[in-house]
């Protein structure tokens, strides 16, 4: 069975410092790799998706980055944190062949 | 692009009552629509979808009906337990191959017991 992992769980980063947050998917291969933010109390908003190795596309323009060094690996950057990213951020697959989406446990970031 | 739009905001049934939550949605070209659970400090859950090939589809006291004409799609959950409350969120996949999810911006169910 297939299971997606996210690290850290919580983190606590001050204004200006660098972010790095990672998702890995077991299980399946050739995924379609998604980030989400959730702000507190709201709804889910798509941040980056990408559809292969390399391949990113971004939704939202912002100080964030997203790269896929391997197949099922995503990772979600800043170099510069702002406070208004603070948020749940969750990854997501799915299987290229079918629609459903699956979420990772999320990481709660605040930003002071 | 695909927006969609769901109602009410919040919702509160006594136990045992029946719930109802709505969603419309604008591209008459989107053909999947997930509804997500998500407890309080979770990740959403995926409890059921519905292509739009099908109608009306049924999970135990959980049914998802769509109107393609209408282009509304509900969910509906019968004899609500108090293990239901959570906030529930509908989705409708945007056409172009990349399978994108917009998300309607979330119901609270509170199931009083």
């Amino acid at each position: 069975s297939q299971t997606i992992h996210q690290w850290p769980a919580t983190l606590v980063q001050p204004v200006g410092s660098p972010l790095s947050l990672e998702c890995t998917v077991e299980g399946t291969s050739n995924p379609n790799l998604y980030w989400y933010r959730q702000a507190a109390g709201r709804g889910l908003q798509l941040l980056f998706y990408s559809v292969g190795i390399g391949q990113i596309s971004s939704e939202v323009p912002q100080n964030l980055s997203a790269s896929r060094p391997q197949d099922r690996q995503f990772i979600l950057s800043s170099k510069k944190l702002l406070l208004s990213d603070s948020g749940f951020y969750l990854c997501a697959w799915s299987k290229t062949t079918t629609y459903e989406q699956y979420f990772g446990p999320g990481t709660r970031l605040t930003v002071t | 692009g695909e927006n969609v739009e769901q109602h009410p905001s919040t919702l509160s049934v006594q136990e045992g009552d029946s719930a109802v939550i709505k969603c419309t949605y604008s591209d008459s070209a989107s053909n999947y629509f997930p509804w997500y659970k998500q407890e309080l400090g979770k990740r959403p859950q995926l409890i059921i979808d519905i292509r739009s090939n099908v109608g009306e589809k049924k999970d135990q006291r959980i049914a998802v009906t769509l109107n393609k004409t209408a282009k509304h799609f509900s969910l509906h959950i019968t004899e609500t337990q108090p293990e239901d409350s959570a906030v529930y969120f509908c989705a409708a996949m945007v056409q172009g191959g990349s399978e994108k999810l917009v998300f309607g911006k979330g119901t609270k169910l509170t199931v009083n017991p």
